[in-house]
């Protein structure tokens, strides 16, 4: 069975800080994967996408993947309290564009 | 606004009822999918199109549950005879070339 894994938190990091969000797919046929951001009770939000094996780079976040390790990460930089929310990671699963979604890590940005 | 949009926001129900949500998904996107997400929990796949044809429905979902596209734009989800466990959040989401998927704001059901 095709999964997407993240740890379920929280994450706890203090202002400033980076915040380091981690991700493993067991599908190796998975050829893009995204960062969603969802908070409470609203729907997810698209923060970033990756397709190539390195680091992409995007304002504050950086998604960086390795495909031999089926492992894929966002790093936030100078985390700010309005990035505490639920970071859900997904995997594509074919050629119709379906993701395979992990359960999200909670983050905790403190002031 | 040229984003997702679900109608209604917010659905309460009586057990046994019928329900239908709508989803109006970017213009230009030919795929569109619909998913469910309970509390603490990632989406959950129910179903995707592109364009007007329905190429997948996940196996999870019972008969109770139908969706269709009729002229590949607007997006129609009914849930019939209503549980309490079908009580969620139902997402849609809609995708073009590139593959990233928008999501719209949901409709949340509350099934009594």
């Amino acid at each position: 069975q095709k999964e997407v894994e993240q740890n379920s938190g929280p994450l706890s990091v203090p202002e400033g800080a980076i915040a380091s969000l981690n991700c493993t797919y067991s599908d190796r046929g998975s050829q893009s994967f995204f960062w969603y951001r969802q908070y409470s009770g609203k729907s997810p939000e698209l923060i970033m996408f990756i397709y190539s094996n390195g680091d992409k780079e995007d304002g504050r976040f950086t998604a960086q993947l390795n495909k031999a390790s089926q492992y894929v990460s966002l790093l936030i930089r100078d985390s700010q309290p309005s990035d505490s929310a639920t970071y859900l990671c997904a995997a594509n699963a074919g050629n119709n564009r379906k993701l395979i979604w992990g359960l999200g890590t909670s983050l905790a940005v403190n002031p | 606004d040229t984003g997702v949009s679900q109608n209604p926001r917010h659905k309460i129900t009586k057990r046994g009822q019928n329900v239908t949500f709508r989803c109006d998904p970017i213009s230009e996107h030919n795929r569109l999918y619909w998913y469910r997400q309970t509390l603490g929990q990632g989406p959950e796949f129910l179903t995707y199109f592109q364009n007007e044809a329905q190429l997948e429905k996940s196996r999870l979902l019972s008969d109770r549950f139908s969706a269709e596209r009729p002229k590949g734009s607007f997006s129609t989800l009914e849930i019939q005879r209503t549980e309490q466990g079908d009580s969620a959040m139902y997402l849609c989401a809609s995708s073009g070339t590139g593959g990233e998927q928008f999501f719209g704001p949901g409709t949340r059901l509350t099934v009594l």
